[in-house]
């Protein structure tokens, strides 16, 4: 079974905006992870935030979690067309386990 | 350094037949991580091989089933498909170094579909 959910399930913005999507979990984690999928291809791993962190960053992307609320947000900045793509979040449970559990995703549609 | 491999690409199955799909990981990797992806369900864990043992499994039928090689190649077997069985099969490979919170890695995947 899931984790948990992601909302919105679909998200279309104009080039260039800013998008945001949310992913809630049920269990207390380890680490949480986005990852980027392109039309049923592989996944791309994006960032990885700890359970002990609140914020992270990379390049356009910025990750918050909130433990507290066993939820987090990715946030893409100026996005761009090649950034269509299904978003999941996907939670670690325990250190040292390599065991991956997916929300349900976002699926981001970019308009140039 | 070359990416996760999967083969086949591309597979099609009547019911009731078995299949072997195969995952060779990034050199270096020893732990390698199968999951199935539906519309229906969504991303879901299978299994885990390290070391050439089975560390984690997943919510599955037995008919699900894998193994690990020396060289940590790895493959996974359905037997007796059905045809939920029909989804796209991942596999995700990692150093699962100790102390460490390990970046996993996934192949393209094999499409699978039952007829």
């Amino acid at each position: 079974s899931q984790q948990g959910e992601e909302d919105p399930q679909a998200l279309s913005i104009q080039e260039g905006e800013n998008a945001t999507m949310n992913c809630s979990y049920k269990t207390s984690i380890n680490n949480l992870q986005w990852y980027r999928q392109n039309s049923g291809r592989g996944l791309v791993h994006l960032i990885l935030i700890r359970s002990n962190e609140r914020e992270k960053h990379s390049g356009r992307l910025r990750v918050t979690l909130d433990t507290s609320k066993k939820s987090s947000s990715l946030l893409i900045t100026a996005s761009r067309a090649a950034d269509t793509a299904s978003y999941f979040c996907a939670t670690v449970r325990n250190f040292g386990n390599e065991k991956l559990t997916f929300g349900t995703g976002t699926r981001l549609t970019i308009i140039p | 350094k070359a990416g996760v491999t999967q083969t086949p690409r591309y597979l099609i199955k009547t019911r009731g037949q078995q299949v072997t799909l195969s995952c060779s990981p990034i050199s270096g990797h020893r732990s390698v991580s199968w999951y199935q992806q539906t519309p229906g369900q969504g991303l879901q864990f299978l299994f885990e091989y390290f070391s050439e043992t089975q560390r984690n499994k997943g919510n599955f039928p037995g008919r699900f089933s894998g193994r690990q090689f020396s060289n940590s190649r790895s493959e996974m077997n359905v037997s007796t498909l059905e045809l939920g069985d029909s989804a796209l099969y991942l596999c995700a490979s990692s150093l699962r170094s100790r102390g460490g919170t390990n970046n996993q890695f996934f192949g393209p995947g094999t499409r699978l579909t039952v007829l």
